[in-house]
């Protein structure tokens, strides 16, 4: 198993300009997620979804969306990017919700 | 939500034991302790939960007071390789609850 895959590994985008993160996981996991981390901070959930058609809210949804159209693939939309999302973003994915996360390599994302 | 504390950082020497220590005074019954780790750039690692019971795995060992409000991950031999971040996390056992990463402890395992 690959596990959770990322794509791309790293992008510099203008502000204003969009673009959507890749994430996809070959485990079968009904459960994915998608967390930001800033520079010397923890993780802080963006998305999340429980299954295909199925996603909600974390702490910090503002100015991102998710689809969820299949089990494998959970990709995040940035509409208008801003200088305040410039950070690294990690896809996550588990089986039932109480069970360990399984993280991707991360996405470096720099807004100029 | 119960929070967690943990020291800043913490150095360790290759070779020996490392124990990093994880306040959450404020658990309630159902909620499970976990702990993360982060190597420099890569996507956060699980080591190993627990409810009340000790666990040990491949990895580390979870010791948890009997009060449960806090507990110890320890390597037994660190290595220069677990140089990390790691996070302790206390998490609801209810459906759509979530990983809430706090600051972590920065261990610095030396030679």
């Amino acid at each position: 198993n690959a596990g959770v895959t990322q794509t791309p590994k790293f992008r510099i985008l203008k502000i204003g300009q969009s673009m959507t993160l890749q994430c996809t996981q070959d485990m079968n996991h009904n459960y994915m997620y998608w967390y930001r981390q800033d520079p010397g901070m923890g993780l802080k959930l963006i998305y999340y979804s429980v299954g295909a058609g199925i996603t909600d809210k974390g702490e910090v949804p503002n100015g991102y969306n998710v689809s969820r159209s299949t089990t494998e693939d959970f990709p995040l939309r940035l509409e208008l990017a801003a200088p305040s999302q410039t950070s690294v973003y990690f896809c996550a994915s588990s089986y039932h919700n109480q069970e360990t996360q399984y993280f991707g390599p991360g996405t470096r994302l720099l807004v100029l | 939500d119960a929070k967690t504390t943990q020291p800043t950082s913490m150095d360790c020497a290759e070779g020996r034991a490392a124990n990093l220590p994880c306040n959450h005074s404020t658990i309630s019954g159902n909620e499970y302790v976990y702990w993360y780790r982060q190597i420099h750039s890569q996507g956060p690692q699980y080591i190993i939960h627990g409810l009340k019971n000790n666990e040990t795995n491949e990895m580390a060992s979870l010791i948890i007071t009997e009060d449960r409000k806090s507990s110890t991950l320890i390597l037994p031999h660190a290595t220069l390789r677990d140089t990390a971040v790691y996070y302790c996390i206390v998490r609801p056992n209810n459906a759509g609850n979530m990983l809430t990463f706090g600051g972590g402890t920065r261990l610095m395992v030396k030679p």
